[in-house]
C-alpha cells in the first residue's frame, strides 16, 4: 500500500516537553511538508523539504525543528519554545510543487 | 503579502441545493490553484486549475479559474449529506522546481437532510 503515515494519531504532552511527530511516505516523493491547522485558520506551513538533507522554514517555523535524513521520513519536533503547540498537524508529500498528498494527521494536546 | 481568501466561511444548505464556494487570491509567482475536501482528517484532492476559463468536472462538482480577476469557484450541484466538509482552496506559488501552497481558511459546508 502506498501512502503517507503519521503517528501517533493523538498525542498528549505536558508543557515544557519536546515532542516529535512522525511522518513517513513510500510514494517516492521528493518534497515533504508540515502544516499546522487551527480552527478557523486553515493550513499554515511550518517547514518543507524539497530534497534529502535540505529543508526550509515556512510561515510559522518558530518553535519547531525538522530533519530530512531519508527521502521517506520527515519528522517534526515541537519544542518547548512553541508558545501554542496544541493543534492538528498534517504532513504532506508531493512529486512536484503541485498536488500534495496528505497524511491522516496528528492531534497534539499540550497541557 | 500573499493571501488566499475563501468565502463564505460557513454555509448551511439542504440536500438537493446547489452551492458555489469562492476563492480569491493575491499571490506572486502564481502557478496553479487547488481545491481540497477535508472531512474528519486529511484533505483529499479535488481539482487542480492552471488555465483560465477551462472548467474541471468530477460528478456533481465543478470548478473554474479566472486568472484575470484572480478567483476560482467550486460548484456542487444536487448536494448530499456526504458533501458536508471543509473545502480548502490553495494556491501554488514559486519559480522553477520550488513551489509552496498557500491555503485559504476554508469554507465549512453543512448539508442538512
Amino acid at each position: 500500500d502506498g501512502g503517507i503515515t503519521q503517528s501517533p494519531k493523538y498525542l498528549f504532552r505536558k508543557e515544557g516537553q519536546n515532542v516529535t511527530l512522525s511522518c513517513e511516505q513510500n510514494l517516492n516523493h521528493d518534497a515533504m511538508y508540515w502544516y499546522r491547522q487551527d480552527p478557523g485558520q486553515g493550513l499554515r506551513l511550518i517547514y518543507y523539504s524539497q530534497i534529502v538533507n535540505d529543508f526550509q522554514k515556512g510561515d510559522i517555523a518558530e518553535g519547531y525543528s525538522v530533519s530530512r535524513e531519508k527521502k521517506e521520513s520527515f519528522p517534526l519536533t515541537v519544542t518547548s519554545a512553541q508558545k501554542n503547540p496544541t493543534a492538528f498537524y498534517l504532513c504532506a508529500s508531493s512529486p512536484a510543487p503541485y498536488e500534495q498528498y496528505f497524511g491522516p494527521g496528528t492531534r497534539l494536546t499540550v497541557t | 503579502e500573499d493571501k488566499v481568501v475563501q468565502s463564505p466561511l460557513s454555509l448551511v444548505v439542504h440536500e438537493g441545493d446547489t452551492v458555489t464556494l469562492n476563492c480569491s487570491y493575491e499571490v506572486t509567482n502564481f502557478r496553479s490553484l487547488l481545491w481540497y475536501k477535508q472531512e474528519k482528517k486529511a484533505p483529499t484532492f479535488l481539482f487542480m486549475l492552471t488555465s483560465s476559463g477551462i472548467e474541471k468536472k468530477s460528478g456533481r462538482l465543478s470548478s473554474i479559474l479566472d486568472k484575470k480577476e484572480l478567483f476560482s469557484i467550486l460548484n456542487i450541484t444536487a448536494t448530499q449529506t456526504g458533501d458536508s466538509a471543509i473545502y480548502l482552496c490553495a494556491v501554488v506559488k514559486g519559480r522553477g522546481s520550488q513551489g509552496n501552497l498557500i491555503f485559504g481558511k476554508g469554507t465549512k459546508l453543512s448539508v442538512k437532510p
